[in-house]
């Protein structure tokens, strides 16, 4: 079954501070995305990191890197030296099929002053 | 900066009535998603167009939401009747193409069906 688990309802963090959130995934096709967004309190859903499952080396975006580890099926956020607006839900997803996107239940974060 | 437009942004409505909403995607991105999100939960995919294509309508309740995008532009959901089981934020995206591009959300429509 093609499915994502993310398996920390909440976390907080202190501002400065490094945090990550885990993302694990399932799925038997050989070719795959990974995806994080980040869904703010106003509601829109804002891109964040992508990696895809041939790619050797884990994604970054600025504060942002995602530690993918295939054999383990795992694909965390890792967010470094938080700032309170990261304080947010976010949302592992996983393209398959090579045109749908699958979301996981979500982590929301609280960074705390 | 372009950005996928969604109205309305709030909607409450009795239920057994009929709701629609409205999505007007970035220019010249060819999918179009319509995904529902339960408070709580992550968002889970109701429809996918390619243009004007419906590529991928497993988890849309057919006997009562239908989705068109008829010029293969902006695109229009409904629910006739409503349930109070459809209260939820009905988000719209957009992308370039699959796969390997990420898609784009427009701020969503929240439903209160009473």
């Amino acid at each position: 079954a093609q499915k994502i688990t993310q398996t920390q309802p909440g976390m907080f963090v202190q501002e400065k501070e490094a945090v990550t959130l885990d993302c694990t995934y399932d799925t038997s096709d050989q070719s795959y995305g990974l995806f994080w967004y980040k869904q703010p309190s106003s509601g829109e859903m804002i891109f964040l990191i992508y990696q895809g499952s041939y790619d050797e080396q884990n994604a970054t975006e600025g504060r942002y890197s995602l530690n993918f580890q295939k054999a383990r099926k795992s694909a965390n956020l890792v967010i470094s030296a938080s700032q309170l607006g990261d304080s947010a839900m976010y949302f592992c997803a996983m393209l398959i099929g090579g045109f749908k996107t699958i979301f996981g239940a979500g982590t929301r974060l609280f960074v705390k002053a | 900066e372009a950005e996928v437009a969604q109205s309305p942004r709030y909607k409450i409505t009795e239920k057994s009535q009929a709701v629609a909403f409205w999505c007007d995607p970035i220019s010249g991105h060819a999918t179009l998603y319509w995904y529902r999100q339960i408070l709580g939960q992550g968002p889970e995919l109701l429809v996918q167009f390619q243009d004007e294509s419906v590529v991928d309508d497993s988890q849309l309740p057919k006997d009562r939401f239908s989705a068109e995008r008829l010029k293969g532009v902006d695109s229009t959901l409904k629910i006739q009747p409503a349930e109070l089981g459809d209260s939820a934020m009905y988000l719209c995206a957009s992308s370039l193409e699959p796969p390997n591009t990420e898609a784009f959300f427009g701020q969503g429509t929240r439903l209160t069906v009473v």
